[in-house]
């Protein structure tokens, strides 16, 4: 069966440094992984998606994620954040239907 | 404009009245989904449907329907018997149960 596991549930930076929020995942073939966005009551809108091409995915805003087969990771990194980074983000693996992590808030510090 | 529209964004209904929220898509996706939304606890599906008069339950469909006459239409209702109906609903469609999903605005029900 598949699963996702977001490693933390709250990650807090200043502006301006990195950003590193961490996925896990489970998978009995090949998967496909995404990373979704969700400001304050609104949608979510794709970050970016891993599909079995290069390992190493660019997204949206300066955000990329690499996929690493060996520890079963999908961690979405950015180099320098900015306050409108500020959201929940999601990991998503497909497995019959799109199973999502439980979230991870981050916050960004002025 | 493609993409997902949600209707409405608010919507209050007395307790133990049934309420419909509408979800309509035009990017010619054959799935759709309905998810739940509450503070802490991610999202959790509802329903799902891969295609035209076909959908399953998803993790939480206990007091709620829903229906898929139209390729582009998903609506869902809020019956009486959903014990703690106060939610965020997201909408999404995609391509195929496997690819990734394009999400609406969201619902807010509140129920007084």
């Amino acid at each position: 069966a598949q699963s996702v596991t977001q490693l933390d549930s709250h990650v807090s930076v200043s502006e301006g440094t990195p950003v590193l929020l961490r996925c896990n995942y489970s998978s009995s073939y090949s998967p496909s992984l995404f990373w979704y966005v969700q400001h304050p009551n609104k949608g979510l809108q794709l970050l970016l998606k891993y599909t079995s091409a290069a390992t190493l995915v660019k997204g949206i805003n300066g955000f990329e994620a690499e996929f690493k087969k060996s520890e079963t990771s999908f961690h979405l990194t950015k180099p320098s954040a900015h306050m409108s980074d500020a959201a929940e983000y999601f990991c998503v693996v497909t497995g019959g239907k799109l199973i999502f992590g439980q979230g991870t808030e981050l916050s960004v510090k002025p | 404009d493609g993409g997902i529209t949600q209707s409405p964004k608010y919507l209050f209904r007395k307790e133990g009245q049934n309420v419909t929220l509408s979800c309509e898509q035009n990017l010619n996706h054959d799935a759709m989904y309905w998810y739940r939304q509450d503070p802490g606890q991610g999202l959790r599906l509802i329903y799902y449907s891969q295609i035209v008069n076909d959908f399953q339950k998803g993790d939480i469909a206990e007091g709620y329907s829903v229906s898929r006459e139209k390729k582009e239409s998903f609506p869902l209702t809020v019956t009486s018997a959903q014990k703690n109906p106060t939610a965020f609903y997201l909408c999404a469609s995609s391509y195929t149960i496997n690819t990734e999903a394009f999400f609406g605005q969201g619902t807010r029900l509140t129920v007084v």
